[in-house]
């Protein structure tokens, strides 16, 4: 099976843009989780989709946002980008949500605002 | 909402020593502990989980024990080689009967095995 794949790997913006990042699971996974990774707040969770419905959401800024598609592909949304969004984004992807089961991470897409 | 905290921030270990990381975590929901491994420029891949029904679990050189009373839960690493050098993150998750699934990282431990 092909493993979580991220587009893009990279990316440049300048502050109070936007930006869209997407996430493909693994086939059959319908879990996509997102996080952000910074060297001084390490990985942090920012939410959790399920059939298309988001389920939990971490502690960030009504900025960040989501959506799942009906194929379990998930887009993540940042809105008027700021300095400290510089990160990268890793989304994960898992079977279900009934049980207690690995998560599987994408290559990540990292994201510098200027 | 839930909390971990991991110790050390960095470990340097001679090849051949044993390595331990050490995680607390603050809400006794959580019912899954995973450890991820993440190499330089790498995704974080899982290297071993335990759930809360369970003590200790092992997989070769790599083991985890679970304390649910204090709250507590440790990755030992035997025999290191210079390849397990990387950033090692714990995590707790909430798994609720819905389904829904919250994972709380701790701030990761830099390992560095000496050769």
């Amino acid at each position: 099976k092909a493993g979580v794949t991220q587009t893009p790997r990279y990316l440049i913006k300048t502050r109070g843009q936007q930006v869209t990042l997407s996430c493909s699971p693994i086939s059959g996974h319908r879990s996509v989780s997102w996080y952000q990774q910074t060297p001084g707040q390490g990985l942090q969770f920012l939410f959790e989709y399920f059939s298309e419905t988001q389920r939990n959401k971490g502690n960030f800024p009504g900025r960040f946002s989501g959506r799942q598609f009906s194929n379990s592909r998930s887009e993540m949304n940042v809105s008027t980008l700021e300095l400290g969004d510089s990160a990268l984004y890793l989304c994960a992807s898992r079977t279900s949500g009934r049980s207690q089961e690995t998560q599987y991470f994408g290559p990540g897409t990292r994201l510098l605002v200027l | 909402g839930e909390n971990v905290e991991q110790h050390p921030s960095t470990l340097s270990v001679q090849e051949g020593d044993s390595a331990v990381i050490k995680c607390t975590y603050s809400d006794s929901a959580s019912n899954y502990f995973p450890w991820y491994k993440q190499e330089l420029g790498k995704r974080p891949q899982l290297i071993i989980d335990i759930r809360s029904n369970v003590g200790e679990k092992k997989d070769q050189r790599i083991a985890v024990t679970l304390n649910k009373t204090a709250k507590h839960f440790s990755l030992h690493i035997t025999e290191t080689q210079p390849e397990d050098s990387a950033v090692y993150f714990c995590a707790a998750v909430i798994v609720e009967g819905a389904g829904s699934y919250q994972l709380t990282f701790g701030k990761g431990t830099k390992l560095s095995v000496i050769p």
